[in-house]
Formats: C-alpha cells, structure tokens, sequence
C-alpha cells in the first residue's frame, strides 16, 4: 500500500544525544514537511522541503537538521542543541501541483 | 515565535446541535486553505479544503467559510455527533513556495 511510514514509533533519547527520526514515503510526492506537536497544543513547522537536495526553514528550525538526498526519504535529527525536545512529530507530504497532504502516525520522543 | 504554554481553545457543544469553529490566518499570500481534525495520538485528517477564489464550500455535513478581507477562517459541522470530538485545526498554504502553515487549533467536545 502506497503511505508514509514514520519510525520509530516511540523514542527515548538521554540528554545530550542526537537522535534521527525516519520519514519513508512510497506516493512519489515532491514536498515533505515535519511538524512537532506538543501535548495540548498545534503543530508547528520544523522543515520543509520541495525537491531533492533542497530544504527550508520553518518555524522552529533550531537544534533540528534535516537532509533530502532521495525522494522517498526526509529524515529529522534532533541534536542536542534542542532543549526541550519531547513532543510528537509528524511528517507529511504533497505532490506537486496538488493539494492534499498526507501525514504519517507520528512519532514519540521522550528525553529521559 | 514559539506559543509554549498556550494551549487549545475549547467548544463544547450538545450532540445533535450545530458547530463552528473559527481561525484566523496571518499570510495575505496564502492561497489554500484546508481543515483538518485530530484524534488523540493520531496524525491529523484531512475535512474540507477552499481556494481563495471561493468563499464557501460544502461537503457532507460540513461547510467551510472564507472571508479573504478579514483572513478568517470558518469550519461549521452540521449535526454533531459523538464521533465529532477532536481537535480541529486550520491550515493555510501559500503556492509561491508550498509551505503549509497549521493555526492553534480547537477541541471540540461533543456532550451527549
């Protein structure tokens, strides 16, 4: 089936870790977004990108990284320069010229 | 900026009665609109979405409302039922450079 696969579902990180949260999506959609969530509150935009080998800053773009070296794929890092890093991030996508956004399940990072 | 600390507007409304939900949207370049609601621990779902050359579109018991004068945004849902009660948030996308930017968003709770 055609989606987005997020992983890994759940993750626990120490303090001063970097960790990397996959982003897979198999629609051959041009754009892919992270957005973090906070309990309680919206989403807000981490990264975006629209084509390959290129990426934007959103909102709230310190202490994470990104890359896009392949369609499919938009992996998030949190560094450690990110303080407060537990929430839920998602990630989303969109073909080109179109509209509808798909999201994936989400992720769960927890700093412990 | 950040909104750390802010947290969900709330709507509580009788099952069966009628809903609307509002948003305010900050891009004059924003072209795209679209709703999306939100069950607990889930990725968001795709509602209804509008061009800015509408002002009003309907789907199956919900309608969205525009007024591109005032950047106002309007979810109403018809006939709520229990199943209704998540977290609703707009979103707005601005085609000169496919960032898709969500606003606070509400919960609504449907009383029974």
């Amino acid at each position: 089936d055609g989606g987005i696969t997020q992983s890994p579902k759940y993750l626990f990180r120490k303090e001063g870790q970097n960790v990397t949260l996959s982003c897979e999506q198999n629609l051959n959609h041009d754009a892919m977004y992270w957005y973090r969530q906070d309990p309680g509150q919206g989403l807000r935009l981490i990264y975006y990108s629209q084509i390959v080998n290129d990426f934007q800053k959103g909102d709230i773009a310190e202490g994470y990284s990104v890359s896009r070296e392949k369609k499919e794929s938009f992996p998030l890092t949190v560094t450690s320069a990110q303080k407060n890093p537990t929430a839920f991030y998602l990630c989303a996508t969109i073909r080109q010229g179109r509209d509808t956004i798909y999201f994936g399940e989400g992720s769960w990072l927890t700093v412990v | 900026g950040e909104n750390v600390g802010l947290h969900l507007p709330t709507l509580s409304v009788q099952e069966g009665d009628n809903s609307i939900i509002n948003c305010a949207y900050s891009n004059s370049a924003s072209d795209y609109f679209i709703w999306y609601k939100q069950e607990s621990g889930k990725g968001p779902q795709f509602i209804i979405d509008i061009r800015s050359n509408m002002d009003k579109r309907q789907g199956q018991r919900v309608t969205v409302l525009l007024n591109k004068t005032v950047k106002h945004l309007s979810l109403q849902i018809a006939a709520t039922q229990p199943g209704d009660s998540a977290v609703y948030f707009c979103a707005e996308k601005d085609f000169g450079n496919e960032k898709l930017t969500f606003g606070t968003g509400t919960r609504l709770t449907i009383i029974p």
